[in-house]
């Protein structure tokens, strides 16, 4: 596609559900990656993928936390048993190389845990 | 620790006019790339500037201009002839952890005014 697309745009579920949120990359795009944006904040690195293989996890909060990109191209960020702290903008980014590269952002998912 | 800092939350402008939104940071590193990210309600993230650390000329793009002071570790960003469009957020941005992240300032909500 023309841009990182991620679906849905919004998801709302009850405390304890699990999600799952899409990224679709932009194509050839070789990193990726999953940021979370609480309200009022910049975003903070969750993990990163160069092509199928994921190089850091560092960022994610929790084990309730699980991101997988299996044939190198669409990712999938897990979160189980939501909690109310996970409420947050969930950003997704495509890059040709490197983090010093261009990246270029979807228009995230907005989880709400009500 | 690598730290991005934006001490300004909020900053508004007139149409027309110039507005430069501050930037320091902290890094053991030498060789880098800083960045800055508008990011429009919309909430997609979309690159405004990019400047690398072993350059001494300050980045340009249109009406976008950064002053680098490497020594000072500051990088502020330069908005000439404002528009209604640059009404947004924007956030500094470096990389971090063997380039595999980006490490974000808290961002800066920039209104222009007409």
């Amino acid at each position: 596609g023309a841009g990182v697309s991620q679906s849905p745009r919004y998801k709302v579920a009850k405390r304890g559900q699990d999600v799952a949120l899409r990224c679709d990359p932009i194509s050839g795009h070789v990193s990726l990656f999953w940021y979370q944006q609480a309200l009022g904040q910049g975003p903070e690195f969750l993990t990163y993928f160069q092509n199928e293989a994921q190089l850091d996890k560092s960022g994610l909060p929790s084990d309730r936390f699980f991101a997988e990109r299996p044939e190198g191209s669409v990712s999938t960020l897990k979160i189980q048993r939501t909690q109310q702290e996970d409420s947050a903008v969930y950003l997704c980014a495509s890059s040709v190389g490197t983090v010093n590269t261009e990246a270029f952002f979807g228009q995230g998912t907005r989880l709400t845990v009500v | 620790a690598q730290t991005v800092t934006q001490s300004q939350p909020e900053m508004s402008v007139q149409e027309a006019e110039t507005v430069t939104l501050s930037c320091t940071y902290d890094t053991s590193e030498n060789n880098y790339y800083l960045f800055w990210y508008k990011q429009p309600p919309s909430r997609q993230m979309i690159l405004v500037i990019r400047q690398e650390a072993y350059k001494q000329q300050n980045a340009t793009e249109n009406r976008f201009s950064v002053n680098f002071q490497k020594a000072a570790k500051s990088f502020s960003l330069k908005i000439s002839d404002s528009q209604l469009g640059d009404t947004a957020m924007y956030f500094c941005a470096f990389p971090a952890g063997n380039n595999r992240k980006l490490i974000w300032g808290l961002g800066t909500s920039l209104a222009v005014n007409p």
